[in-house]
């Protein structure tokens, strides 16, 4: 059980370029979410996706997408990545309630994907 | 909009005192309240989840309290160690329509813990 795992786990892009932030879990959630951390404006939410099929706008979505491949995969995608997108990205999924073993609604998280915009 | 706030932002203490991190929100119509250890250049840890029925929560050394109606909660971490160090985050997971299920976040307290 390997939980959330995210690829890759260091990116460099030169400003314009495009890329996507791969997103996995296999404890069967619903629920799946992107966050950015950065210094002074601690995690906030870029897209989440409430089950498979669906997605919406977190607080700060402008300049990403997303795709809910299938139950287990999320992904972030920067199509034309600027300075500004410079974070770290963290995916997280989130338990639905009476989850054997785990506690209601709670949110796991992945290790992160540190990405540096030249 | 919610609006989750940590105190102190940093914290040295030295090894073998209690200590209690404070979080504070401003919507007290919240689903849980979630307390997460992030060590540098790491993920996000979970360490206690307190449902919006409930007043604490215990893990071993950690004790996480929450007062709905006040907006706040506290860790406290007894009998600190150095391997205690690390940021802490309070997050309020949202009630209600859209906002539900989704974590507002403090900025963290730093704790340092020295021998």
């Amino acid at each position: 059980n390997a939980g959330v795992t995210q690829t890759p786990k260091f990116q460099v892009l030169k400003t314009g370029q495009s890329m996507t932030l791969q997103c996995a879990q296999d404890m069967n959630h619903n629920s799946m979410y992107w966050y950015r951390q950065d210094p002074g404006m601690g995690l906030r939410l870029i897209y989440y996706s409430a089950s498979e099929g669906t997605t919406d706008k977190g607080e700060v979505p402008n300049g990403y997408n997303v795709s809910r491949l299938n139950k287990r995969e999320f992904s972030l995608r920067l199509e034309s990545a600027a300075p500004s997108q410079t974070s770290v990205y963290f995916c997280a999924s989130r338990a639905p309630r009476a989850t054997w073993g785990q506690r209601d609604n709670e949110q796991f998280f992945g290790p992160g994907t540190r990405l540096t915009v030249l | 909009k919610q609006e989750v706030t940590q105190i102190p932002a940093a914290l040295s203490v030295p090894e073998g005192e209690n200590l209690v991190l404070n979080c504070s929100f401003t919507d007290s119509a919240i689903y849980n309240l979630q307390w997460f250890r992030q060590d540098p250049g790491k993920g996000l840890t979970s360490l206690l989840l307190i449902q919006s029925s409930q007043r604490e929560q215990t893990s071993g050394r950690l004790n996480a309290s929450l007062d709905k109606s006040s907006g706040r909660s506290t860790l406290y971490i007894a009998a600190s160690q150095p391997g205690d160090s690390a940021t802490y985050l309070c997050a309020v997971g949202n009630a209600g329509g859209t906002s539900y299920g989704k974590l507002t976040f403090g900025q963290g307290t730093i704790l340092t813990v020295h021998p």
